[in-house]
């Protein structure tokens, strides 16, 4: 368990429709990053928080936006859903400084399937 | 430029051998981490190894070895004794400390283990 907890871990849905994913990060942990992950492809970073500021943005798309709260949360907010957003979509956690070794903390993942 | 660079987008190996997946990256910052992760098909993402740039020798983790090459730029993971369980997509990743923290990803070798 990395500490990292995603909500829904799946979740099936219309085109045109609009979607919520949840993240809730390792305890103590200001990063928040979004990764998308389509089917057999690499992880695409979506965008970075750290202490509810917005630190990098990925290749996100314009119908796509994030945010992260006070209690260090983060919601990423898919809209007008399109077909080819079915993907698995990664939020990961990271202490600042790194911790010891640095590494991202991933939570298990939502799928999204949009039908 | 590519970050992150792997160039074997399919591996195969028989149980019980040793296999080598290749990474190469690119950076100008002097301090940096190297870290490979496991995503076995259930799909989560699993730490393996990290690797900073001042560690002098290479990083080893049960199984797992780090071939650290710091002036060509690679980072290949060795994986001894190969098990079945050890099918997976296996992505390299850096993490840039002075420009951004951002982490880069590779775009994965997907590992068969052969019994």
């Amino acid at each position: 368990d990395s500490g990292v907890t995603q909500t829904p871990k799946h979740l099936i849905t219309a085109t045109g429709q609009r979607v919520t994913l949840r993240c809730s990060p390792r305890s103590g942990d200001l990063s928040v990053y979004w990764y998308q992950q389509s089917l057999d492809q690499g992880l695409q970073f979506l965008i970075q928080y750290y202490n509810g500021e917005e630190r990098a943005k990925g290749n996100i798309l314009e119908r796509f936006s994030a945010q992260q709260f006070p209690d260090l949360h983060s919601e990423l907010n898919l809209s007008s859903l399109e077909l080819g957003d079915s993907a698995l979509y990664f939020c990961a956690s990271s202490p600042r400084g790194g911790g010891n070794t640095g590494e991202l903390f991933f939570g298990e993942g939502s799928r999204l399937t949009v039908l | 430029a590519q970050k992150i660079t792997q160039t074997q987008p399919g591996m195969f190996v028989q149980e019980k051998e040793a296999v080598t997946l290749d990474c190469t990256y690119d950076t100008s910052d002097q301090s940096y981490g190297l870290f490979w992760y496991k995503q076995p098909s259930s799909g989560e993402m699993i730490f393996l190894i990290y690797q900073g740039s001042y560690d002098e020798q290479n990083a080893t983790e049960g199984r797992y070895s780090l071939n650290f090459q710091k002036a060509r730029k690679s980072a290949n993971l060795v994986i001894s004794a190969s098990q079945l369980g050890d099918s997976a997509m296996y992505f390299c990743a850096m993490r840039e400390w002075n420009t951004g923290n951002q982490f880069y990803f590779g775009t994965g070798t997907s590992l068969t283990v052969i019994p």
